[in-house]
């Protein structure tokens, strides 16, 4: 069965670094996006991106954060200069056009900031 | 603001026993997805679903639009069906609101 694959599957990041999460999407989605959990606490959409640009973004979706489709394959968040509350559980997902066709979720992304 | 609201936020069952979860939205959709967690947190869609009903296995979701509500139910449960199912409601290809989750358990 078709997968979306998240990597690294654990980081860990000094504060004011940057890093990028990288998602391998389903090859025939058309929608991707990413979502993150911070432990205990509840799914937050971040981003959704459909023909090359982003199609909605939350208000957690600063100028810290972005995304880019750097190649047909990959679709990255990079987060600038994070912070200890950037910890959390990445998840990037992807699904076909339509309304009754559900996501693919990656297995996440851990990211420590220490 | 809570756009998404499950009940009950536990939920322990014996083996065998039919399960419901509830989910109400105030927020306008689409499109209502039902997701589960494991403990190891990876995340699987079950349903996602505009109208009416949908059925997989031992599975079933329904929402009723005009009421804002949908419902997830689990026939003859088991032990492997132990996880958190999440709703979230919103439009696909845009924001979806998640709700906190129900957090289920299924004794032998």
């Amino acid at each position: 069965e078709p997968e979306v694959t998240q990597t690294p599957s654990h980081q860990v990041t000094q504060m004011g670094q940057e890093v990028i999460l990288r998602c391998v999407p389903i090859s025939n989605h058309l929608y991707f996006y990413w979502y993150r959990q911070i432990l205990g606490q509840k799914v937050e959409f971040l981003v959704s991106f459909y023909n090359n640009e982003i199609s909605e973004k939350s208000e957690i979706f600063d100028d810290q954060f972005s995304v880019e489709r750097p190649d047909g394959s990959n679709f990255t968040l990079k987060i600038r200069s994070t912070k200890l509350e950037d910890s959390a559980m990445y998840f990037c997902a992807s699904r076909e056009i339509g309304v009754d066709y559900g996501y693919t979720f990656g297995s996440g992304t851990r990211l420590t900031v220490v | 603001k809570n756009e998404v609201e499950q009940s009950p936020q536990n939920l322990t069952a014996q083996e065998g026993e039919f399960i419901t979860i509830n989910c109400s939205y105030s927020v306008g959709i689409s499109a209502l997805h039902w997701l589960q967690q494991h403990p190891g947190g990876g995340i699987v869609s079950l349903f996602m679903l505009s109208s009416g009903k949908k059925k997989h296995g031992r599975l079933i979701a329904t929402i009723n639009i005009q009421e804002k509500h949908s419902s997830l139910h689990i026939t003859a449960s088991h032990p492997r069906d132990s996880a958190v199912y999440i709703c979230a409601a919103g439009s696909p290809g845009n924001q979806f609101y998640f709700g906190t989750g129900t957090s289920l358990t299924v004794i032998p």
